[in-house]
């Protein structure tokens, strides 16, 4: 069945450092690839997408590409803030596996230190 | 922006009690989901509900039930409580089950089973 892998945390950088989150999938047919954000206290809120190979998702100066040959959507952004420190988690979405969910990846814990 | 609102922050109930856990979301999605969130393991599916009255498993079932009377609440139900619940529950609703559509997510109901 599907499944998505993430790097275990929790992952520590000063401010301004730069982030890479990775995470990989498994899928039967071609899903679309998410990521979530969760914050102390609060639910999961939708970061970026992309629906297809090679798309990049970016928001809020973080990037992800959708690289169908390493089956991977590594998160990125350039320069993190102590407000970027949350849980994020990866997850997919294939509707050709018969699953009508996402799954998600375990989540990994940021940490910004100023 | 869609709002999705669970009932509690915080449960606190005994075990062998019915606990209902309550959802409701303002933007007539067709979809809900229920999920658990737990220390390394992500969220993980519960149960999801396509229409008024229709539900599916997830991966986790077990020691749960749903109902749906209305498109705009999605009621998850622990029918005899036990510690091994004792989980942050979260509750989700998308416009539909394309694998676009991402899940818009309530702030989560941390639910202590003693």
């Amino acid at each position: 069945g599907d499944s998505v892998t993430q790097m275990e945390g929790p992952v520590t950088l000063s401010e301004e450092a730069f982030l890479t989150i990775n995470c990989t999938y498994t899928a039967t047919g071609y899903p679309s690839l998410f990521w979530y954000v969760q914050y102390p206290g609060e639910g999961l809120q939708l970061l970026l997408k992309a629906t297809k190979a090679d798309d990049k998702g970016s928001n809020k100066g973080f990037e992800a590409t959708y690289r169908k040959e390493t089956t991977s959507f590594h998160l990125e952004k350039g320069s993190v803030q102590v407000s970027d420190s949350a849980v994020y988690f990866c997850a997919l979405s294939d509707a050709k596996g018969g699953r009508r969910a996402l799954t998600f990846g375990s989540g990994t814990r940021l940490q910004v230190q100023p | 922006d869609v709002k999705v609102t669970q009932s509690s922050r915080y449960l606190v109930k005994r075990t062998g009690e019915k606990v209902f856990l309550e959802c409701v979301q303002d933007m007539d999605h067709e979809n809900m989901f229920w999920y658990r969130q737990d220390p390394g393991l992500g969220l993980r599916l519960i149960y999801f509900s396509y229409d008024v009255k229709m539900k599916e498993k997830g991966d986790i079932p077990e020691g749960y039930s749903v109902s749906r009377e209305k498109k705009e609440r999605f009621s998850l139900i622990l029918e005899s409580a036990s510690t091994n619940q004792t989980s942050m529950y979260l509750c989700a609703s998308s416009f539909s089950l394309g694998p676009n559509q991402p899940q818009h997510f309530g702030d989560g109901t941390r639910l202590s089973i003693l």
